[in-house]
């Protein structure tokens, strides 16, 4: 079974922190994704790497960056956290570029 | 912009009833359409997908429809058990667009005992 380990369940901030959200996979995926998924909004792409040390934009990455130094570790950082980036964030992979995602628990941030 | 539009927001099924959740897409590009089903404290895990090549999938109680000229697409799910209560979210993507799942904004589903 794939197993993707976000290491940080729940976490709280104050406004203008800099906070790190990892990610962790075992299944050797090339894929790796950043969503947020917020009520009545559904899921949405943040950041994603196609290989170690590349990434891509997602549908809404202003205000966060993302690192990828190895294949396993995808980590996304909220450089100065807002309120409005309070939500649950999701990372996922996936084996190739088409196919099924591999979801973590969630990462549950509350900015104060 | 959200290019899946899904419905509706929350549902109520009686135990055995038959749950039937909408989405509606915009792309015309979009191949493929998987369904996530997400627990409470867990991530999304796929629970059923197919491609426009047929306009129905069945996978045990779960059944999706396809209609590409209306470019619409259901879960049915037959028989609801309190255990299927969950979210459900259904997703679209263009597979050579490397990914870019665009997903609905999801249903609560809750099944009565």
């Amino acid at each position: 079974d794939v197993k993707v380990t976000q290491s940080s369940r729940y976490l709280v901030k104050r406004t203008g922190e800099k906070v790190f959200l990892e990610c962790v996979q075992d299944m050797d995926h090339e894929n790796m994704f950043w969503y947020r998924q917020d009520p009545g909004l559904g899921l949405r792409l943040i950041y994603f790497s196609y290989d170690v040390k590349m990434k891509e934009k997602g549908d809404i990455p202003e205000g966060y960056s993302v690192s990828r130094e190895k294949k396993e570790r995808f980590s996304l950082i909220l450089e100065s956290a807002s309120t409005n980036q309070t939500s649950m964030y999701l990372c996922a992979t996936m084996w190739d570029r088409a196919g099924e995602l591999f979801f973590g628990e969630g990462s549950r941030l509350t900015v104060l | 912009q959200q290019q899946v539009k899904q419905s509706p927001q929350s549902l109520i099924v009686q135990k055995g009833g038959i749950s039937i959740i909408n989405c509606a897409y915009e792309n015309t590009a979009f191949d493929y359409f998987p369904w996530y089903q997400q627990f409470p404290g867990k991530g999304p895990a796929l629970l059923i997908a197919i491609r426009p090549d047929v306009s129905e999938k069945k996978e045990g109680r779960f059944t999706i429809s396809f209609n590409k000229s209306a470019k619409q697409f259901s879960l049915h799910i037959m028989d609801s058990q309190p255990g299927d209560s969950a979210t459900y979210f259904c997703a679209a993507d263009k597979e050579t667009s490397g990914s870019r799942l665009t997903f609905g904004e999801g249903t609560q589903l809750t099944v009565n005992p």
